[in-house]
């Protein structure tokens, strides 16, 4: 079975100009989450979909993140214009959630690292 | 406000002997807790959980306990393989408005020597 599948794994880009990650999560799983880990940290949440339905996005910043899952499978995380500070890697996670039961584990995919010059 | 706590940033075990990696955590409402291993260039994989019921949850080389009078949980792996060497992320997830929220540490490198 495929993990989930992020790309590009690399991107390095120059600061205010715009970038996007595309994530395909584990087929079947439900629910689809952006992190964004910063060197020496671990994950923070971005945003996270159940379906096509973003259900939590209370750390995404909107004045220059984004992000869509029309769908309901593969999911795209945009940042425009790109600043310094965002550089990081870049986590995509897909979770099978079961009425009753949200606590489920999470597959990471190998993220994308971000750096911005 | 690092509602999830890994204190030491590494640690160096000799293989075969027991490897102890902590976490603590502020926030009461916290009822759920994960370990994730993570291998440089990749992302984590999910290791061992726990649920706030029990004090203790074991799967072979690895078992985590919880104190949730202290808000602190540990991750056993005994005996420790060269193969262990990753990084160790604790989570901690509760119920709240807008669904589930999943909080992690800052990951523990260990370091284990043949």
């Amino acid at each position: 079975e495929a993990g989930v599948v992020q790309s590009p794994r690399y991107k390095i880009i120059e600061k205010k100009q715009p970038v996007a990650f595309w994530c395909n999560p584990i087929s079947g799983h439900n629910t689809l989450y952006w992190y964004r880990q910063n060197l020496g940290q671990g994950p923070e949440l971005l945003i996270r979909y159940e379906n096509e339905e973003a259900v939590d996005d209370s750390q995404l910043p909107k004045d220059r993140f984004s992000a869509e899952r029309l769908k309901g499978v593969d999911s795209t995380l945009k940042i425009q214009p790109a600043e310094l500070g965002d550089s990081a890697v870049y986590l995509c996670a897909s979770s099978l959630d079961l009425t009753g039961f949200p606590y489920n584990e999470q597959f990471f995919g190998p993220g994308t690292r971000l750096t911005v010059l | 406000d690092q509602q999830v706590k890994q204190n030491s940033p590494s640690l160096s075990v000799q293989e075969g002997r027991i490897s102890i990696l902590n976490c603590d955590y502020t926030n009461s409402m916290f009822d759920y807790f994960l370990w994730y291993k993570k291998y440089p260039a990749e992302g984590p994989t999910f290791l061992i959980s726990i649920s706030s019921i029990k004090d203790k949850n074991e799967d072979g080389r690895f078992t985590v306990f919880l104190n949730k009078s202290a808000k602190h949980l540990s991750l056993h792996i005994v005996p420790s393989q060269p193969g262990d060497s990753a990084v160790y992320f604790c989570a901690a997830s509760a119920i709240g408005t807008g669904g589930f929220k999943t909080i992690f540490g800052a990951g523990t490198r260990l370091f284990v020597k043949a």
